[in-house]
């Protein structure tokens, strides 16, 4: 069975460039999960969304941080304008999201972002 | 905002060796999870604990989950290469929404 996809799998763009990740998730999980990862700050969530819709959002840095996810098998993360503190590992992770509290997540391998 | 505190931060130890990681919060978690996470990979869950007091072996691994649902340890025993890794605790709330920790970089040498 295919896990989580993400692409692309590295990105190295410029500052203020438009940045946009992308992440399918496994069939059938109802939730999904937008994390970042640095050395300096761990992994953090940034947004997750159930059946679709937007649930908790408090973890976006900022307004060039937007996310979507137009149908069930489909997510956008886009930063715009990105700037250099934004690199880092973005991962997107799915779960059954059935309103467990001990829900596994899953994760997929991560989109190395660098903004020079 | 709640936080998961990890300790240590870095270890290296030596093929063999025992070793325990600690995951601490003042807050109350309805569950707690482990994850390992391997270079260029996302993390994997290794277990879910809900009780408190629970504990739960996986082969070499003893995971406890604190009486009051706070804090969590993670117990090695003759660790091996193959355990090298980032070790993430993850306390669960009310919602889907998972806290993690800091993180714990573990170096097993040969």
């Amino acid at each position: 069975d295919a896990g989580v996809i993400q692409s692309p799998r590295h990105e190295v763009t410029e500052m203020g460039q438009e940045v946009t990740l992308r992440c399918k998730p496994i069939s059938g999980h109802n939730s999904l999960f937008w994390y970042r990862q640095t050395m300096m700050r761990g992994l953090e969530l940034l947004i997750y969304f159930n059946n679709n819709v937007p649930i908790d959002d408090s973890g976006m840095p900022e307004d060039r941080f937007s996310a979507k996810m137009p149908n069930a098998s489909f997510s956008t993360l886009k930063i715009q304008p990105s700037e250099p503190r934004d690199s880092a590992v973005y991962f997107c992770a799915s779960s059954l999201g059935q309103g467990s509290v001990s829900d596994e997540q899953f994760f997929g391998p991560g989109t190395r972002l660098t903004v020079l | 905002t709640q936080l998961l505190e990890q300790s240590p931060q870095f270890l290296s130890i030596q093929e063999g060796e025992n070793l325990t990681v600690y995951c601490n919060s003042s807050s109350v978690f309805s569950s707690l999870q482990w994850y390992r996470q391997e270079p260029g990979e996302g993390p994997v869950l290794l277990v879910t604990v809900v009780t408190g007091g629970e504990v739960k072996k996986l082969k070499r691994l003893t995971f406890q989950f604190g009486d009051a649902r706070k804090d969590s340890s993670l117990h090695i025993t003759a660790a091996q290469p193959g355990d090298t890794g980032l070790y993430l605790c993850a306390g669960g709330m009310s919602t889907d929404k998972l806290i993690f920790g800091t993180g714990t970089r573990l170096q097993v040498f040969p």
